[in-house]
Parts: C-alpha cells; structure tokens; sequence
C-alpha cells in the first residue's frame, strides 16, 4: 500500500540529546514537508523540501535539522538547541505541482 | 497578512444532527482552500478541496463544503452527524499554485453526544 509512515510513534529522549525523526513515503511525491503541532497552537510548519538534496527553512526552524538524501526520505532531527522539543510531529508530502499534502500518522516526542 | 480563521474553537452536536464548522481567510485572490480532520493521536486526513469550478464540494465521510468569494469563506457541512465523526477539523488555504506553505486554522474540536 502507499502512504506515508512515521517512526517511532512514540520517542522518549533526555534533555541534551538530539533525536531524529523518520518520514518515509512510497506515493513518489516530490515535496515533503515536517510540522510541529501543540494543542491549541494548530500545526507550524518546521521545514519543508520541494526536491532531493534542497530544502527551505519554515516557520519555527530553530532547532531542527533535516536532509534529503533520498525522494522518499526526509528525516527530522531535534536538536539539543530547541528549548521546547516535546510535541507531535507530523511529516507529510505532496505531488509536484500540486497542493495537497498528504500526512503520516505523526510522532510524539516527550522531552524528559 | 495572509490568515485563517476557524471562529468556533469547539462545537458539541447531538448524534443524527446538521454540522456547519467555519473557516474565514483573509487572502487577496482566490486561494486554494482544505478541510483536514484528525482523530486523537493520529495523523491528518484529507476531507475536501477546492481549486476551481464549482464552489459547493463534495467530501469523503459525507462532508461537503461550499466557498463563497463575497464572504471569503470556505465552510463545512454535514447533514447527519456520526459518533464517529468527533474530532478536530482544522480548514488550511494555500496561494493558488503555491504549496509551499499551507496556511492553517487553529481548527475546531467537534464533540458528539449520543
């Protein structure tokens, strides 16, 4: 089946410690995209790749780190520098030239 | 500035009755405009989209949502509501051919009542 798949659903980490987020999606969409959700804030765009080996700053950027290496990959790495890391994130992707995006089934990182 | 507005932040319906959540955007032309739902815990899925054409649009789950230019408004609607159909909403805007940067309402919680 197609779709996008997130890994883990759920990720503990301590304060200090980077952790990287998988998103991977076998639709062959081109662009792809990482969100932040927290209740009541909606969801804020974090960074988001329109082809391989390029991608663009969002709106919350600081802290995050990404790549992508590959078309059906783009990880998110949450490093140590993001003050608030615990939330729900949510990858999704989007075919070229279009605008919708499909979403994954989100994880939720806890910072403890 | 560009912006969604989802008025109601949330709404309480009894099972079987009508459903109208509202999205208001401020944009200066005519952008492409979804309604996105998500249960607890999960990802978001597509419910309906309009580009262009008609402007009342047929959803999945029964849903269906008419944009009105005048009242630069993009509103969803149900006949019928279903236990099933508690969760939140969330209405986004992108500039038409622009998807970089989805435009997102804070959404609207829907609870159902048996």
């Amino acid at each position: 089946d197609g779709g996008i798949t997130q890994s883990p659903k759920y990720l503990f980490r301590k304060e200090g410690q980077n952790v990287t987020l998988s998103c991977e999606q076998n639709l062959n969409h081109d662009a792809m995209y990482w969100y932040r959700q927290d209740p009541g804030q909606g969801l804020r765009l974090i960074y988001y790749s329109q082809i391989v080996n390029d991608f663009q700053k969002g709106d919350i950027a600081e802290g995050y780190s990404v790549s992508r290496e590959k078309k059906e990959s783009f990880p998110l790495t949450v490093t140590s520098a993001q003050k608030n890391p615990t939330a729900f994130y949510l990858c999704a992707s989007s075919p070229g030239g279009t605008d919708t995006q499909y979403f994954g089934p989100g994880t939720r990182l806890t910072v403890l | 500035a560009q912006s969604v507005t989802q008025p109601d932040i949330h709404i309480t319906v009894s099972e079987g009755a009508s459903l109208e959540l509202r999205c208001n955007y401020s944009y200066g032309a005519t952008p492409y405009l979804f309604w996105y739902v998500q249960s607890p815990g999960q990802g978001l899925q597509l419910l309906l989209k309009y580009f262009s054409g008609d402007t009342l649009v047929q959803g999945i789950k029964g849903f269906e949502a008419e944009f009105k230019r005048s009242q630069s408004s993009f509103n969803l609607r149900k006949p019928s509501v279903h236990w099933s159909d508690a969760a939140e909403y969330f209405c986004a805007v992108a500039p038409a051919g622009n998807n970089r940067k989805l435009i997102w309402g804070l959404g609207t919680s829907l609870a159902v009542n048996p």
